[in-house]
């Protein structure tokens, strides 16, 4: 169990366009998701965290703006990317914690999406 | 907010060898958790381990809570073990956000 899907795994866009990647937890209910990214040969960079219900929150630095956050259901946090430039190319990976009794509120992460902005 | 060091930054083994990879944290924290990320960017859970150790076939995890850090073992190890290994460690009342360290980037030859 336990297991997290992301959607597209990749998508180049031309500048300008917004692109909205999908985070699905599968097998459990995650009332939290978390956001991140990473570049090339770095570790990964928490972004924001997407809570069901309500407005997510941004980490420092973060435009909110530029990276809308919808947690519509208990299974289910979109992230897009507005106005996307080549400087937001990267790697954005999802993640939820399994609160279900027993799980010990381990993460398990997305596949992770690449996202390439020309 | 917390620090996490990982090392060492990078480690090339021949294939069988047995490695140790060190994580130290900055503060006290309740979840604590190893992954292995692959070629393709999968992060692939290997340990949750706050505290104590546990084992795992040719991996093992030892966490020393009050001492601040975590270290992972590899024992004979294989070529498909190589990638990037990071530690995460969060405080659960903080809405359980994790920090990561930079990872230790492992190579094993054939």
């Amino acid at each position: 169990g336990a297991v997290v899907s992301q959607h597209p795994s990749w998508v180049i866009c031309k500048s300008g366009t917004s692109v909205k990647i999908e985070c699905r937890s599968l097998d459990f209910q995650a009332t939290t998701m978390f956001w991140y990214r990473q570049f090339p040969k770095q570790s990964l960079m928490l972004m924001a965290t997407s809570n069901e219900g309500s407005k997510a929150t941004y980490e420092q630095g973060v435009e909110k703006d530029k990276f809308l956050i919808n947690h519509a259901s208990l299974t289910l946090s979109t992230l897009t990317v507005t106005s996307a430039h080549p400087e937001d190319s990267s790697f954005y990976i999802c993640s939820a914690r399994d609160h279900r009794e027993g799980r010990y509120n381990e993460q398990f992460f997305g596949p992770g999406t690449r996202l390439t902005v020309l | 907010g917390i620090q996490v060091e990982q090392s060492p930054p990078d480690l090339i083994l021949q294939e069988g060898a047995n490695s140790t990879l060190r994580c130290n944290f900055s503060d006290s924290v309740n979840n604590l958790q190893w992954f292995h990320q692959n070629p393709w960017g999968q992060l692939i859970n290997l340990f949750y381990i706050p505290s104590g150790t546990k084992q795992n076939g040719r991996l093992s995890a030892t966490t020393v809570a009050t001492e601040r850090y975590s270290l992972l073992y590899i024992s004979s190890s294989q070529t498909t073990d190589s990638g990037v290994y990071f530690c995460a460690v969060a405080l659960i009342t903080n809405a359980g956000k994790s920090t990561f360290g930079d990872g230790t980037t492992l190579t094993v030859k054939p």
